[in-house]
């Protein structure tokens, strides 16, 4: 069964650019959730979507937004770039996000900005 | 945000040595989770608990759920060399609600 696919695995962007990654859930999957991973805030959410709809937000601004498609694969978009969202970017799948479902990562994007 | 403090921050072992480590939340959870990430990739569930008082094992590897609901222990027994990387500790409390709140993680070395 094939596991949460990321892609790109590695991007470099500069300051005041755009950037969209993109997350293909496990087959089955509803539940997308995007999470940002730095050596000095460690895991923090960004949000959820299920059914195309975002369900929960983190506290991060509004540059950072998403967005889920009908077969479920999901998009991070991040406007603006700053040299603080250098980051790895890792979203995971649930089956409807509900307790008991736990979640199951993707390998991450990680982003540098120059 | 509810916290969780996640400790030891790092632990060096020999091999074959027993490793403990826990997490507490000053809130309670509804589910805890341990995952383990290694460089380069994205954490890899281990064990997955739902009810306080909980003891669930998957290996070599023991988790507990503890009963105020508010603290969970993971045991690593016999540590061998692949057991290097990072463990996090996570906690749900809210049904549908994904948000997850993480430990800042444990970073295991093994000495052969």
């Amino acid at each position: 069964k094939a596991g949460v696919t990321q892609t790109p695995r590695y991007l470099i962007k500069t300051r005041g650019q755009q950037v969209t990654l993109s997350c293909s859930p496990i087959s089955g999957h509803r539940s997308v959730s995007w999470y940002q991973q730095t050596p000095g805030q460690g895991l923090q959410f960004l949000f959820e979507y299920f059914s195309e709809t975002q369900r929960n937000k983190g506290n991060f601004p509004g540059r950072f937004s998403g967005r889920q498609f009908s077969n479920s694969r999901s998009e991070m978009n991040v406007s603006t770039l700053e040299l603080g969202d250098s980051a790895l970017y890792l979203c995971a799948s649930s089956l409807t996000g509900n307790l008991g479902q736990p979640q199951h990562f993707g390998d991450g994007t990680r982003l540098s900005i120059l | 945000g509810q916290q969780l403090n996640q400790s030891p921050q790092s632990m060096f072992i020999q091999e074959g040595e027993d490793v403990s480590m826990n997490c507490t939340s000053s809130s309670i959870f509804n589910t805890w989770l341990w995952y383990k990430q290694e460089p380069g990739e994205g954490p890899v569930l281990l064990i997955a608990l739902y009810k306080a008082g909980e003891l669930t094992s998957n290996g070599r590897l023991t988790a507990q759920f503890g009963i105020t609901r508010k603290d969970s222990f993971l045991n690593i027994s016999a540590s061998i060399p692949s057991d290097v990387g990072i463990y996090f500790c996570a906690g749900q409390n809210k049904r549908g609600n994904n948000d997850m709140r993480f430990g800042a993680g444990t970073r295991l070395t093994v000495k052969p």
